[in-house]
């Protein structure tokens, strides 16, 4: 059973372009959360989606980030006109629609740099 | 809001001691706690959780306690050895924000084992 995989692992973009950041979660997990890790501040939650619909946003900021979950393919982070301020690493996480523990298991994270 | 702790941000020891890394949270009404190690440049690799009804829960060299009145948990390692240097990170799940959701991250304890 392959892991949580999120491609890409590094992304490198110019500032104002868009970056897509995609995590396809473990097989039968049906819930994907996304973490962003500033360089030197813990992991924050962003965002908590189950198929087709997002449960929780509230640690989105409030423009040029999106997410989606859709029923077929991968969850999709969107960031429009990246800034500096958007580099970090972003974590993908995902648990089982039923589960006793609540446990949910991280990507490898993928590494924007915005130049 | 959840708010989780630990100190110190780095601790550096030889080979061969047990040591104890501290977390604390601000409200104990939990579901469960993880414990997370981090390599440099590298995802989450989940060490243990432990369920809010559970005292502590043991893999290996590691053992992890859950205190949830007082809102403490510990990782203890023992013997520790060069491989074990990464960061270790605590989170946990709050019930007021609903079972299967968001982890509250502390911002993690950087271990050093010296040979």
């Amino acid at each position: 059973n392959a892991g949580v995989m999120q491609n890409p692992r590094h992304l490198v973009r110019r500032r104002g372009q868009e970056a897509r950041l995609r995590c396809s979660p473990m097989k039968g997990h049906s819930h994907v959360y996304w973490y962003r890790q500033l360089p030197e501040e813990g992991l924050k939650f962003m965002v908590y989606l189950q198929k087709e619909n997002i449960i929780d946003e509230s640690g989105m900021p409030k423009e040029r980030f999106s997410a989606e979950f859709p029923k077929e393919g991968p969850s999709i982070l969107r960031i429009q006109q990246v800034v500096r301020g958007d580099s970090a690493a972003y974590f993908c996480a995902s648990s089982p629609q039923t589960s006793s523990s609540y446990e949910q298991y991280f990507g490898p994270g993928t590494r924007l740099t915005v130049t | 809001k959840q708010e989780v702790t630990q100190i110190p941000a780095a601790l550096s020891v030889p080979e061969g001691e047990n040591l104890v890394l501290n977390c604390s949270f601000t409200d104990s009404a939990i579901y469960n706690l993880q414990w997370f190690r981090q390599d440099p440049g590298k995802g989450l690799t989940s060490l243990l959780l432990i369920q809010s009804s559970q005292r502590e829960q043991t893999s290996g060299r590691l053992n992890a306690s859950l205190d949830k009145s007082s809102g403490r948990s510990t990782l203890y390692i023992a013997a520790s050895q060069p491989g074990d240097s990464a960061t270790y990170l605590c989170a946990v799940v709050s019930i007021n924000t609903g079972a299967n959701s968001k982890l509250t991250f502390g911002k993690g304890i950087t271990l050093s084992v010296r040979p």
